[in-house]
């Protein structure tokens, strides 16, 4: 499979404990972006990582949330002290370059469940 | 006024008909234009990337851009019960960043 894979598919958390998403873009890419969709709204940007480093975090909140990209390994979304309203599908997508041009390809997402 | 808009849904269409999804956007200086189709409770799934004023032709699919007016289209010709989803416009800015509308959600009426 050399799509975008992210995993758990599912994830069930209570509220106060930490949920941790992983996220393996295509092969090839390097360039990994993470996005948040609240039921029946639309995609909203989160952060945007090269290996090693956070090129763009702006979409991320202030607390509790953070993410990598190491240099082996998935990247990695963490929440901490989950709440009930992170409950939400989190996608990853990847990118092979950058630029005016490049094209971010889907995971299938992780859908968190705060109880 | 919002960065990404997209006409507001639920458009519905009879089998057969061309369904037409518009999209604007507020970065003049923006690059690149892309479409993708999302099915309830799955990923966004590519369906066109545009760069250049004009149309640009796949299948059943044209996407047209007109960046004096800040405007990308998305056609479909020919729809079918299959095409039924949100449609998202996304658009890569001046500043790199790739923002999505909140979505178009299409139903094909067989």
């Amino acid at each position: 499979n050399a799509g975008v894979m992210q995993n758990p598919r599912h994830l069930v958390r209570r509220r106060g404990q930490e949920a941790r998403l992983r996220c393996s873009p295509m092969k090839g890419h390097s360039h990994v972006y993470w996005y948040r969709q609240l039921p029946e709204e639309g995609l909203k940007f989160m952060v945007y990582l090269q290996k090693e480093n956070i090129i763009d975090e702006s979409g991320m909140p202030k607390e509790r949330f953070s993410a990598e990209f190491p240099k082996e390994g998935p990247s990695i979304l963490r929440i901490q002290q989950v709440v009930r309203g992170d409950s939400a599908a989190y996608f990853c997508a990847s990118s092979s370059q950058g630029g005016a041009t490049d094209t971010q390809y889907f995971g299938p997402g992780t859908r968190l469940t705060v109880l | 006024q919002k960065e990404v808009e997209q006409n507001s849904g639920p458009l519905s269409v009879p089998e057969g008909a061309i369904a037409s999804l518009n999209c604007t956007y507020s970065d003049r200086g923006s690059q690149s234009f892309f479409w993708y189709r999302q099915y309830s409770g799955k990923s966004p799934e590519l369906i066109m990337f545009i760069y250049s004023n004009g149309d640009k032709e796949d299948g059943r699919f044209t996407a047209q851009l007109n960046k004096a007016s800040q405007y990308v289209s998305l056609l479909i010709r020919d729809s079918q019960p299959s095409d039924s989803a949100t449609y998202l416009c996304a658009v890569k800015t001046s500043y790199d960043k790739v923002i999505f509308g909140p979505g178009t959600s299409l139903s094909v009426i067989p």
